[in-house]
């Protein structure tokens, strides 16, 4: 069974720093690509970012670019967010979720998703 | 971006009847080098996180009832619950996967009349 376990979330001030951490278990990691898409408090899915299988191709959402930094270790089946520069807009639950391809070039389905991890930015 | 619109935003079924779930992208979807829609839908139940019910816009994922069917082409989908049971009260998401960046929908909840 395919299981993903977000980490890290928690209370940070406008301005901090925060990483997240995705681990799986069940697949073959290093062959499919993985995301992070985030759920505002009461309101709908964003696609936060994106990285290749390999980890070598990575996108971003225009609201997170240059703030946010995806990575992966397949070494050791895990995923991480790096956030930065954190802003009261960003409070969400984050999600990772496996795409269904190795590929970053073109946009995929989710599934599946872990069962998120809550960052709540505020002084 | 491609902007998904979803309609309703709420909708009330009486148990047992039909529940009809719109989503309208801002361009089409259609693929035309597979002739393919890329197109998903998810269910959302309170407290977790969405799960995969129908990609291509009509294939139902491994395990998702056959009450629930998925229609439509180009700009135009709709998700259909042919028999509304107590366990399908969610909000259900519709996403494209045309383009960069991904989209989703809105939303729309269904509860029991």
């Amino acid at each position: 069974e395919v299981q993903l376990l977000e980490s890290g979330g928690g209370l940070v001030q406008p301005g901090g720093s925060l990483r997240l951490s995705c681990a799986a278990a069940g697949f073959t990691f290093n062959k499919f690509a993985m995301s992070w898409v985030r759920q505002a408090p009461g309101k709908g899915l964003e696609w936060v970012s994106g990285i290749s299988a390999s980890g070598s191709s990575t996108s971003y959402a225009e609201s997170v670019k240059g703030r946010f930094t995806i990575s992966r270790d397949n070494s050791k089946n895990k995923l991480y967010l790096q956030m930065n520069s954190l802003r009261a807009e960003d409070t969400a639950v984050y999600y990772c979720a496996k795409e269904p391809t190795p590929f970053r070039g073109n946009p995929n389905w989710f599934d599946p998703w872990g069962q998120g991890s809550l960052v709540t930015v505020s002084s | 971006d491609i902007v998904m619109t979803q309609s309703p935003d709420s909708l009330a079924v009486s148990l047992g009847e039909r529940a009809t779930i719109n989503c309208k992208s801002s361009q089409s979807v259609l693929h035309s080098s597979n002739n393919k829609n890329y197109l998903a839908w998810y269910q959302q139940k309170p407290g977790q996180p969405p799960k995969l019910f129908i990609y291509w816009a009509s294939t139902r994922e491994s395990g998702v009832p056959d009450r629930f069917s998925g229609s439509g082409s180009g700009t135009d989908f709709t998700l259909t619950i042919s028999s509304l049971q107590a366990e399908d009260v969610a909000v259900y998401y519709c996403q494209q996967y045309y383009s960069s960046p991904p989209t989703f929908g809105g939303g729309t909840k269904v509860a029991i009349k």
